[in-house]
């Protein structure tokens, strides 16, 4: 399978827990942007990778997260202290060349914090 | 600031019939338009896009979408709807040479026999 994966597909924490979730993009692609939604509402952008170099990061992306991507391949996303309203799907997608080319996303992760 | 806005965020059609999804953009600079399907537990494909030139776009499974900068619109249409068109749909930009994707809080098309 070539395509963006994640994993797990789906985690349940507990209020105050820390968990990390990881994507793998496609293998050639450069660029890697992890989006979050939220039920009846499309994705938000969270931030951007460029190779390893994190170019931007939203103002929904507070210190309690964290987005790494090591040597430019996998991306780990953690989030510190959970709280329920990060309940969320947490979409990886990742791109070639040029900004406005296609973004090819991943199945997403699934978190609900009890 | 960017901002995408889709009307009806639940749109219901017959089997063979026209599907119209509307999408209105709001940008400050020429965008790059998106849309893109989602099945459920599945992620996002993309449909179709818009960058520059012909302003009729085609994408797959026989979409279509036409920029229109006067009206700041790219509605979506597909002149016969099947059953396996039913998911949730987004329209997204991309505005200028920003990386990120705004999306419109999408449509779900229900296609009924």
């Amino acid at each position: 399978d070539t395509g963006v994966s994640q994993n797990p597909r789906h985690k349940i924490t507990k209020r105050g827990q820390n968990v990390t979730f990881r994507c793998d993009p496609i293998s050639e692609h450069n660029r890697l942007y992890w989006y979050r939604q939220t039920l009846g509402q499309g994705p938000e952008f969270l931030t951007y990778f460029q190779n390893e170099a994190q170019l931007e990061k939203s103002r929904l992306l507070s210190d309690r997260f964290s987005a790494e991507r090591p040597k430019g391949s996998f991306s780990t996303l953690e989030i510190q202290r959970t709280e329920q309203g990060d309940s969320a799907m947490y979409l990886c997608a990742s791109g070639a060349g040029l900004a406005y080319n296609e973004q090819f996303f991943g199945p997403g992760t699934r978190l609900t914090v009890l | 600031a960017q901002s995408v806005t889709q009307l009806g965020s639940h749109v219901s059609v017959s089997e063979g019939a026209l599907v119209l999804l509307r999408c209105n953009y709001s940008s400050s600079v020429p965008p790059y338009l998106f849309w893109y399907v989602q099945y459920p537990n599945q992620g996002l494909q993309l449909l179709l896009k818009y960058t520059t030139g012909a302003t009729l776009v085609k994408g797959i499974n026989g979409f279509e979408a036409e920029f229109k900068k006067s009206e700041t619109s790219f509605h979506l249409t597909k002149p016969s709807a099947h059953m396996s068109d039913a998911a949730e749909y987004f329209c997204a930009v991309t505005p200028g040479a920003t990386n990120k994707l705004i999306f419109g809080t999408g449509t779900l098309l229900a296609v009924q026999p």
